[in-house]
């Protein structure tokens, strides 16, 4: 088992729509969870990161962790054509730097 | 504005050639890593530093790559010899401090090994 998946193929949604991503994890120990956007040919950015159960919003963005469950969520609001990349999720144990990433998911936003 | 910086940005070799990328940390940070991705394998791990010191390397394939901080301001990763199955995209990122897990990736080096 993957420490991190994410299954999903290619997620397009219409402009304006609400894209939803999901990541699960196989590490009960972990603490801290990110959201990184890759655009094609381009390093990864982050753009969210959470650590406690529940949801936390940033913009258009909102992340969603349930411990329990041991997923985390990318929901991005009002998508916009330059919201078109790759999502990235990566999770940490606390004080351990060491990130562990899934294989990503691509969104595409149709104008 | 404060980023990583890498070099070279793109890098074409013949197999069994060495090869030497190079990244600069954000000034102040005190962890770095290495990260090669492909499509396949997505972003995976090779080694990692805390205050220069490595911690973790046991994504690096041992026999053939090596990495190293010479100083506070500079990170090496060597491939010696190289071989097409290490053509990637390799990253480099750096973190704040212990504790601080967010990371700052460079723009990477894309190697093709021919």
């Amino acid at each position: 088992q993957k420490e991190v998946e994410q299954n999903s193929g290619p997620l397009s949604v219409p402009e304006g729509a609400i894209a939803s991503l999901n990541c699960t994890y196989s590490d009960r120990g972990s603490q801290s969870f990110f959201w990184y956007r890759q655009y094609s040919g381009k390093s990864p950015e982050l753009i969210m990161f959470i650590y406690s159960n529940g949801d936390k919003e940033d913009g258009r963005f909102t992340a969603q962790l349930n411990k329990a469950s041991q997923y985390v969520s990318l929901l991005i609001r009002d998508s916009q054509p330059s919201d078109s990349a790759t999502y990235l999720c990566a999770v940490t144990r606390y004080g351990n730097n060491r990130l562990a990433f899934g294989k990503g998911n691509q969104v595409v936003v149709i104008p | 504005d404060a980023r990583v910086t890498q070099t070279p940005r793109h890098k074409v070799t013949e197999m069994g050639q060495e090869v030497t990328m190079r990244c600069q940390p954000i000034l102040g940070h005190n962890t770095v890593f290495w990260y090669r991705q492909t499509m396949m394998q997505g972003l995976e791990l090779l080694a990692y530093f805390r205050n220069r010191a490595p911690l973790d390397d046991s994504g690096m394939p041992k026999d053939r790559f090596s990495a190293e901080m010479p100083d506070a301001t500079l990170a090496t990763l060597k491939i010696q010899p190289s071989e097409p199955r290490d053509s990637a995209v390799y990253f480099c990122a750096s973190g704040p401090r212990q504790g601080q897990e967010t990371q700052y990736f460079g723009p990477g080096t894309r190697l093709l090994v021919l």
